[in-house]
């Protein structure tokens, strides 16, 4: 069974540009979750998807963050316009429906690195 | 959810055992402790996961006492490959959608 998958691996753009990110989680997870580490933090959450419903966006720092899951499958991370406190990794993570297992184990991508310049 | 401490970094050598202690004094009641283990450029791995007692699987033991404040997670045998970050988190894992919240680790550093 293939994990989850994250592309790019890592991503190189200047201050003002724009970057999509692409999840594209364990097949038949519902659960689809977007977290990121920068420099010298702790990974924090950004939000979760249930299917193609945000469940919780708590986490996203401002409305430069845009995140979709059209069609509740892959999900993209649309950062416009990037700065420079934006580089960090984006970790990915998904998990099954909650009616079938009894907790909620997540499955975390390898991650993008994120450099702006 | 719940606050874990744990140690920032630890030294082992091959072959030899490891537990990492983590501290969750303000657990509730429907909170699992969960670990999860870090390769460089990687990300986090589930290792193991408990509400009480002891559990075991093929990786690693997860030890909670009875008033489950505090979790040791037992790594037998470790090798240069057990090299990582080990993450404790506690909280409702019995709820979908929750998010995790990491702290900073600990770090285990392997040598031959």
């Amino acid at each position: 069974e293939a994990g989850v998958t994250q592309f790019p691996s890592h991503s190189v753009i200047e201050k003002g540009q724009t970057v999509t990110l692409r999840c594209d989680p364990i097949s038949g997870h519902d659960n689809l979750y977007w977290y990121r580490r920068v420099m010298g933090k702790e990974i924090k959450f950004l939000l979760h998807f249930v299917k193609e419903s945000k469940q919780d966006e708590s986490g996203m720092p401002n409305n430069r963050f845009l995140a979709e899951r059209t069609g509740g499958t892959y999900s993209t991370l649309k950062v416009q316009p990037a700065e420079l406190e934006d580089s960090g990794v984006y970790f990915c993570a998904s998990s099954q429906d909650m009616a079938s297992v009894s907790t909620d184990t997540q499955y975390f991508g390898p991650g993008t690195r994120l450099t702006v310049l | 959810l719940a606050k874990t401490t744990q140690p920032i970094s630890m030294d082992s050598y091959e072959g030899q055992e490891v537990n990492i202690t983590c501290s969750h004094n303000n657990i509730a009641t429907n909170d699992y402790i969960t670990w999860y283990q870090q390769f460089p450029s990687q990300g986090p791995r589930f290792i193991i996961q408990g509400y009480k007692t002891k559990v075991t699987n093929e990786v690693a033991s997860l030890f909670i006492p009875a008033d489950r404040k505090s979790s040791t997670l037992s790594l037998p045998r470790v090798s240069l490959s057990d090299t990582a970050v080990y993450y404790c988190l506690v909280g409702a894992f019995n709820q979908a959608g929750t998010a995790l919240i990491f702290g900073k680790g600990t770090t285990l550093s392997v040598s031959s």
